[in-house]
Parts: structure tokens; C-alpha cells; sequence
């Protein structure tokens, strides 16, 4: 399976700042996904990102407040604007493994973001 | 809608003893795929296994195992003789093709103590 890394593994941030979150893949894989996962809670997802189009959000995620960008097909980052409290979060990036069939994701090691 | 239940919050075990986590799920589509995934303290979470809702033969890893039904929505998971590695959140999750989500359950904390 593909290797996924992330920056920064964690942070402590201000509320009101922004983070970027980077994550890179050792492959090239079409599709790559954001997931937030909130203190004791399960994993959802925030946006599918693709190469070359724009990042697709699910409901209750905007861009203003979560910025994608997925510049080539090894690459993407994710931004969390005027962080508040409530953003303290384990944020992960996955990539799809198309030639194993839909669905089958692959995680990166996930970064911690506590917000103070 | 999609929706996967994991009924069970935590579990606590005494190593070697069998411990069983329950997976429920809905859909309306005949075709999907079901997964569970581990992750343990450290965060990270690592695949387990995917099954597609075609192939409902039970399946065993080393001391893994799955038991698929489709007459009950159920896909549950077995560890056998745990061990105290074996101690993390386990997720059962469920995507359909085309969407390429996956919609994940609440999670079940195992314990396993020594």
C-alpha cells in the first residue's frame, strides 16, 4: 500500500490563526479525502480531493473555513482558517488505491491540532 | 443513506479470551463494500480488511476473523486469544462504488489486559 505522510504530526495553534496541513504520498493516486476526527469520536469526512479539479466538500464543511489544494497527484494540503476551540482535532488524509477497487483507503498518520 | 452501528462503546478482556465486535449497517444499494479498520493509541488508523457485499464467505487472518450475513446487516469481527496488542478502537465502516466515502461507525474500544 502507499506510504502517507503528514506535517506537522501535531500543533498547538491560537484561536483565530490558520494551519496547513500537508500530506504527501509516495505514489501518484487520483483520489485523496481530508477526515476530522474529534476528541473520542469517529472519523468524518470533510472533502474528496482530486487532482485537478476542486476539492468536493460534504455537508457541514465549507472552503472558506477548510482550504484544499491538490496541486499534482502526490500532494495536497489542507487549511484550517480562524481556528476556534471546537477545531481541536486529529485531521487525516487518505488516498483511495483505485487499482484494489472503490472504497479501499489508506491513512496517513494523522495530525494532532489543539487550539487554546 | 448510509449508516454503520457499532453498538458496543468499550469492551474489556482478560488476554487470551475471545472477544467478538459488532458491526450493523443500512443501505439501499445492492453493491458495497464494508471494512474495519484499528487504530491504536498512537493514532494512525491501519486496514484491516474489505469485503464486498457479493462475497459473503467468513474470512480469517492469523487471529482475525469476519463473519458476514447480509440477512442481518451485520458484519462482525473476532479476535481470538487477544493479546494485549490488541488493545485499540476498532471501526467498522461501509462505502458504495461510485462515491468512494467511507462512513464509519462510532468505533469500539477493546481493551485487553494482562
Amino acid at each position: 500500500s502507499a506510504v502517507i505522510s503528514q506535517k506537522p504530526s501535531r500543533d498547538i495553534c491560537q484561536r483565530g490563526t490558520s494551519l496547513t496541513i500537508q500530506c504527501q504520498v509516495d505514489s501518484q493516486v487520483t483520489m485523496m479525502f481530508w477526515y476530522r476526527q474529534q476528541p473520542g469520536q469517529s472519523l468524518t469526512l470533510i472533502a474528496t480531493a482530486n487532482q485537478g479539479s476542486e476539492a468536493t466538500y460534504e455537508s457541514g464543511f465549507v472552503i472558506d473555513k477548510f482550504p484544499i489544494s491538490r496541486p499534482n497527484l502526490t500532494f495536497s494540503t489542507l487549511t484550517v482558517s480562524n481556528m476556534s476551540p471546537e477545531d481541536s482535532s486529529i485531521y487525516l488524509c487518505s488516498v483511495e488505491e483505485g487499482d484494489r477497487g472503490p472504497g479501499e483507503q489508506y491513512f496517513g498518520p494523522g495530525t494532532r491540532l489543539t487550539v487554546t | 443513506a448510509q449508516k454503520v452501528t457499532q453498538a458496543q462503546t468499550e469492551i474489556s478482556v482478560v488476554e487470551k479470551e475471545d472477544v467478538t465486535l459488532d458491526c450493523v449497517y443500512e443501505t439501499r444499494d445492492t453493491t458495497y463494500y464494508l471494512f474495519w479498520y484499528k487504530q491504536p493509541p498512537s493514532g494512525e488508523l491501519v486496514f484491516l480488511i474489505r469485503r464486498n457485499s457479493f462475497d459473503e464467505q467468513n474470512e480469517i487472518s492469523g487471529r482475525y476473523s469476519w463473519n458476514f450475513q447480509k440477512s442481518t446487516s451485520s458484519f462482525n469481527f473476532t479476535i481470538t486469544a487477544s493479546q494485549v496488542v490488541d488493545s485499540a478502537v476498532y471501526f467498522c465502516a461501509l462505502s458504495e462504488p461510485g462515491d468512494y466515502k467511507l462512513s464509519f461507525g462510532a468505533g469500539t474500544t477493546v481493551t485487553v489486559r494482562a
